[in-house]
């Protein structure tokens, strides 16, 4: 079973700055099969990223996705309040990264 | 555009049955996977398994598997996850979602039923 690794595990950051978020996977994986999630205090996950770089319905384009090798990283080019919050990565239906929450500094 | 209810928050003691369920509704439900996904209080999201409405193919985690099970009724595009005898560490939220085919993501999430197993 792939295992995929966040870092960092929280990350603190002011609004406006650019926050970069860590997602290794443990051996290969088509990139097709990468997404990323948001999740807030109280409520369901909500999809940002699938297949590595496409943004889901409604997100903003300030969140992008990318990767290199077996290393995907989720971008959030300018931090607004909304966006603090706890990120997922997960493959092909399965494994879910821990987690990385972006907190405000 | 698909949504997914799921069953209220359930209070338990260790040792009890339960069953929860997660009803869609939405154009051709029928022929999609829906997938559980739990989340113990202050820790991470973890797969449990998937099914697909239409026959109830099912998938589970090698983690879940023989601690719960995965049922549905396509009739009433709903589907079940079901305990025999439930642990304290059992407690956690759990969601439904539906798998996409795209990708295989989950883009579409139930509100969430909360589980609290105590004595």
């Amino acid at each position: 079973e792939v295992v995929l690794t966040q870092s960092p595990g929280t990350l603190s950051l002011s609004p406006g700055e650019r926050a970069t978020l860590s997602c290794r996977a443990s051996q290969s994986i088509t990139n097709t099969y990468l997404a990323w999630y948001q999740q807030k205090p109280g409520q369901a996950p909500r999809l940002l990223i699938y297949g590595t770089y496409n943004r889901a319905s409604g997100i903003p384009d300030r969140f992008s996705g990318s990767e290199s090798g077996t290393d995907f990283t989720l971008t959030i080019s300018r931090l607004e309040p909304e966006d603090f919050a706890v990120y997922y990565c997960h493959q092909y239906g399965r494994t879910f990264g821990q987690g990385t929450k972006v907190e405000i500094k | 555009e698909v949504q997914l209810e799921q069953s209220g928050a359930e209070i338990k003691k260790p040792g009890e049955s339960l069953k929860i369920s997660c009803k869609g509704s939405g154009d051709r439900l029928i022929t999609e996977w829906i997938a559980w996904v739990r989340q113990r209080p202050g820790k991470g999201l973890e797969w449990m398994g998937t099914i697909y409405l239409g026959d109830s193919d099912t998938s589970y985690n090698p983690a879940f598997q023989g601690q719960v099970s995965i049922s549905a009724d396509k009739s009433i595009t709903t589907a079940y996850l079901q305990w025999r005898s439930l642990r304290a560490s059992d407690s956690a939220m759990y969601y439904c979602a539906r798998r996409r085919k795209l990708g295989s993501v989950f883009d579409y999430w139930g509100q969430g039923t909360q589980v609290t197993v105590s004595s």
